[in-house]
């Protein structure tokens, strides 16, 4: 267990909706990160918030908005839900905002599936 | 941009076997380099990482050595279990800028081992 819960662990959806998938960080860890699984995209970075506030994007569409709270708990929010939105979103934490070398704790993700 | 190219395709093997999976990678600086393992239905657990060349990560068995002049981060474990099958991702971490904490992952290597 890396202390690190997501909600729900399962989603399902139709196109056009809209989602919120929630991440608790491990405690004490400030940063918040969020990746998507696909089969055809693998493993990709969507977005980085670092004690409330964004600190990087990565591959993340304008369909997709995400904040953390000041408990620095995150959400991660999916509107006009494609076919190719289905994929396993994982959220991430570790404890600041380093150059790189901080170990980032995994939880167990978010699988969505949108019809 | 950074990226980890991991070697195509599921490893399969018997068990007491010895296991490598390539990872080679392309970075502007010094990144951090990690080994990644996802279990069936589980999120990804840190299994190994390295933050500066000649490094060398352990845990579980598993070793792998930062090579700066290669360009690689190669997995290997000498003596494979069955309970090692799983799904092992190679990725990487710029260390060039402030706030640039996000992870570059591989493709993943499905590792089969058996009985």
């Amino acid at each position: 267990d890396s202390g690190v819960t997501q909600t729900p662990k399962h989603l399902i959806t139709a196109t056009g909706q809209r989602v919120t998938l929630r991440c608790s960080p491990r405690s004490g860890d400030l940063s918040v990160y969020w990746y998507q699984q696909s089969l055809d995209q693998g493993l990709q970075f969507l977005i980085h918030y670092y004690n409330g506030e964004e600190r990087a994007k990565g591959n993340i569409l304008e369909r997709f908005s995400a904040q953390q709270f000041p408990d620095l708990h995150s959400e991660l929010n999916l509107s006009s839900l494609e076919l190719g939105d289905s994929a396993l979103y994982f959220c991430a934490s570790s404890v600041a905002q380093g150059r790189g070398q901080e170990t980032q704790y995994f939880g167990p993700g978010t699988r969505l599936l949108v019809l | 941009g950074d990226s980890v190219t991991q070697m195509e395709g599921p490893v399969t093997l018997s068990e007491e076997a010895f296991l490598t999976i390539n990872c080679t990678y392309t970075a502007t600086g010094y990144p951090s380099l990690f080994w990644y393992v996802q279990y069936p239905g589980e999120g990804l657990q840190l299994l190994l990482k390295a933050t500066k060349a000649d490094d060398k990560g352990s845990n579980k068995g598993f070793e792998a050595t930062y090579r700066k002049e290669t360009t690689s981060f190669h997995l290997e474990k000498g003596s494979v279990q069955v309970s090692d099958s799983a799904v092992y991702f190679c990725a990487l971490s710029s260390a060039q800028l402030e706030g640039n904490n996000r992870l570059a992952f591989g493709k993943g290597n499905q590792v089969v081992v058996i009985p």
